[in-house]
C-alpha cells in the first residue's frame, strides 16, 4: 500500500519568496515515482515535476525543485521566486514503478496563497 | 489538441437516477484512470484500466462500474446515484513512463 500525506493545509508567502511545500510518504514498493501536480482555481490538473526513488539527483524544472531525502521518505517541492500565478492547490502523488498497477496515489494537497 | 477529453462537465441528477460519465484520449495510452476529489481529500481512485480489456478496483469502487470500451475510451457508470458522489470526477490516462494526462473534470451534483 502506498500513503502520501501533506500535513500544512494552506500556506501563504510573499511574491518573489521561496516556499517549501511539504510531502511524506511510506510504501512498500522497491522502486517508485514521486510528482507534484499544481491546480488552480480553474480546476486542472497541471504536472510540475517528477522524481524518481533511484534518481541520484533532485529534479528541476525551471522554478520547481524537489527535494528528496530518500532516508526520511520527504519529497518536498521548493517553488523559488514566487509569483501571485503561483497561488493554487499543489497536490503530492505517488505510484509503484515495477509493479502492474499504475495508478497514482494523491496526499490531500496544500493550498498556496502568494500574496503581493 | 491531443489530451483527454472528458463529457460532461457539468451535471446535476436527482438521487436515484443513472448516468455514464465519458473519457475519451487520442494519445494511445495503455492505462487510464477515474478519480474523485472531494474538498480537503485530494483525489481518490475509483477505477483503472491497465489495458484493454482489463479494469481493476481502486480505494472508492462502491457504486460505480466502468468499461474500458477500446483502448480510447474508458466510462464510468452510476448506476443509482447518491448524494455522498457529489464530487469532481477526473479520468486520467497514461503511457508506460511518468506521463500523465488528466481530463478538466466533471463536476457532479447528487440532489
Amino acid at each position: 500500500a502506498q500513503k502520501i500525506t501533506q500535513t500544512q493545509p494552506g500556506m501563504f508567502v510573499q511574491e518573489k519568496e521561496a516556499v517549501t511545500l511539504d510531502c511524506t510518504y511510506d510504501t512498500s514498493d522497491p522502486s517508485y515515482g514521486l510528482f507534484w501536480y499544481k491546480q488552480p482555481s480553474s480546476g486542472e490538473m497541471i504536472f510540475l515535476i517528477y522524481q524518481g526513488s533511484y534518481d541520484q539527483q533532485n529534479a528541476t524544472e525551471g522554478r520547481y525543485s524537489l527535494n528528496f531525502q530518500k532516508a526520511r521518505k520527504s519529497a518536498n517541492l521548493v517553488i523559488s521566486a514566487s509569483q501571485l500565478g503561483d497561488s493554487a492547490m499543489y497536490f503530492c502523488a505517488m505510484r509503484g514503478i515495477n509493479t502492474g498497477r499504475r495508478a497514482l496515489t494523491f496526499g490531500s494537497g496544500t493550498r498556496l496563497q502568494v500574496q503581493p | 489538441n491531443a489530451g483527454v477529453t472528458q463529457t460532461p462537465k457539468f451535471q446535476v441528477l436527482k438521487t436515484g437516477q443513472s448516468m455514464t460519465l465519458q473519457c475519451a484520449q487520442d494519445m494511445n495510452h495503455n492505462s487510464m484512470y477515474w478519480y474523485r476529489q472531494d474538498p480537503g481529500m485530494g483525489l481518490r481512485l475509483i477505477y483503472y484500466s491497465a489495458s484493454e480489456g482489463t479494469t481493476d478496483k481502486g480505494e472508492v469502487p462502491n457504486g460505480y462500474n466502468v468499461s474500458r470500451l477500446n483502448k480510447r475510451e474508458f466510462s464510468l457508470r452510476l448506476e443509482s446515484a447518491a448524494p455522498s458522489q457529489t464530487s469532481v470526477y477526473f479520468c486520467a490516462s497514461s503511457a508506460a513512463s511518468y506521463g500523465y494526462t488528466f481530463g478538466s473534470g466533471t463536476r457532479l451534483t447528487v440532489v
